[in-house]
């Protein structure tokens, strides 16, 4: 079993709105969690971090949550524009580099 | 900077054929992973090194694979002999140890595969 879980796994938005996305976690022991970009064709590239003690982090018109105690996380997109359409991967980071735990993704496309 | 350079971007090739996927990694980055990506499984860790030394090659399908790092600025991931159940996308990422890095991948732009 996953020990990442992204919710939805696909979603169509207008471009202008907003939209959150979800990952739950089980990893232990957790170190940091990623959000990660990724566009089509693309390698993913890294949105923001989460660390134990971060509840809230922005940046841009992303803005990423991080409840511990119910290890979730959240990522949302304010405002949306046609170059937000992309997969959007969780990535939690373990105790060493070769137990990163990657989520499926959700894939995001905006529409005008 | 250049980023993380993988060659080549796309590959079809016949099954029982060889297959060299190669990359540049980050200059002064000391972490270097290669992962698969296909719809089914999404990201999958094949193999892992850190200055140029293998850490982690459990995620390495079977024999067929292999990863070398022959030194800090370049490394491969061979197939051989390649079946269709490889064709996929394949990332080499890589990452600078310390505080600062606090583990951010760097990925290339990706090699995809087509095993006919």
């Amino acid at each position: 079993k996953n020990q990442v879980e992204q919710s939805p796994q696909s979603l169509i938005i207008l471009e202008g709105k907003n939209c959150t996305l979800q990952c739950n976690y089980t990893v232990s022991p957790f170190s940091n969690l990623r959000w990660y970009k990724q566009d089509t064709g693309r390698g993913p590239v890294s949105l923001t971090i989460m660390t134990f003690s971060e509840n809230t982090k922005s940046n841009g018109r992303y803005t990423a949550t991080l409840d511990a105690d119910t290890k979730q996380s959240s990522l949302h997109i304010t405002a949306s524009q046609l170059s937000d359409s992309a997969s959007y991967i969780c990535v939690v980071r373990t105790d060493s580099w070769g137990k990163l735990q990657f989520g499926a993704g959700t894939q995001v496309v905006v529409t005008p | 900077d250049a980023g993380v350079i993988q060659s080549p971007r796309h590959e079809v090739t016949e099954m029982g054929q060889e297959v060299t996927l190669r990359c540049k990694p980050i200059s002064g980055h000391d972490y270097l992973f290669w992962y698969r990506q296909t719809m089914m499984r999404g990201l999958e860790l094949l193999i892992y090194f850190n200055n140029n030394v293998p850490i982690d090659d459990s995620g390495m399908p079977e024999d067929r694979f292999s990863a070398k790092m022959p030194n800090a600025s370049f490394s491969t991931l061979k197939i051989q002999p390649s079946e269709p159940r490889d064709s996929a996308v394949y990332f080499c990422a890589t990452s600078a140890s310390g505080r600062g890095a606090a583990g951010e991948l760097f990925f290339g732009e990706g090699s995809r595969l087509t095993v006919l």
